[in-house]
């Protein structure tokens, strides 16, 4: 069965620092991954996705994220964070049958 | 694009009353959609999938007598919760399967609170 997880639940980075939440999947194949993003009493709003082809996968936002094989990892990355970041961000793996989730990682941001 | 609409935003109800909720996908034609609980400070809880013209594949341990699916057409479905009890209340999210059959694009939520 597909897992994912997410090892960090809460993170706090000061605005302008760079940024970085990890995920790590388990799936016998090549998975297809999501990072989702959901504010505080609203429904989650798709990041990025990886399906195949390049493992560096550019979103909304300025984020990214790379696809490892190696470490079965999914690592969102953002070079500088806003204020606007602060929100809880879920990793996600599967697709056409169903989508795992992760826990979720609440970033907060202090100025 | 892409873009997914629930109704209500929320709802409160008296114990015992039924509630619907509609999740409709607004830019495109949705074959499945999704329902999703999650509880204070947790993950989502996928609830059933839902096909349109057929019916609903619920998860272990989700009563479908309960919480009843119906996918009518192909940018709509319902999510009835009927009889229900405080511990019913929650936040309840559905999503929709893309063009891509792959990827899923959620709607806002409905807070359902239960007195």
């Amino acid at each position: 069965a597909q897992s994912v997880t997410q090892p960090d639940i809460h993170i706090t980075v000061s605005e302008g620092a760079s940024l970085e939440l990890r995920c790590n999947y388990s799936y016998g194949a090549t998975p297809y991954l999501f990072w989702y993003v959901q504010s505080p009493g609203q429904g989650l709003q798709l990041l990025l996705k990886y399906f195949s082809g390049d493992t560096l996968v550019q979103g909304i936002k300025g984020f990214e994220a790379e696809f490892k094989r190696s470490q079965s990892s999914f690592n969102l990355r953002k070079p500088s964070v806003h204020w606007s970041d602060a929100a809880e961000y879920f990793c996600a793996s599967g697709g056409y049958q169903k989508v795992t989730f992760g826990t979720g990682t609440k970033l907060q941001v202090i100025p | 694009g892409a873009v997914v609409s629930q109704h209500p935003s929320r709802v409160i109800c008296k114990s015992g009353t039924s509630v619907k909720i509609e999740c409709r996908s607004l830019d495109f034609q949705a074959t499945t959609m999704f329902w999703y609980r999650q509880f204070p400070k947790q993950s989502l809880m996928l609830m059933a999938t839902s096909n349109e013209g057929s019916k609903a594949t619920y998860e272990q341990g989700v009563e479908k007598d309960k919480f009843l699916i119906n996918h009518a057409s192909l940018t709509l479905s319902t999510l009835t919760v009927t009889s229900a009890h405080p511990e019913d209340s929650s936040f309840y999210i559905c999503s929709a399967r893309g063009t891509d059959q792959e990827t899923q694009y959620f709607g806002p939520g409905t807070r359902l609170l239960v007195l």
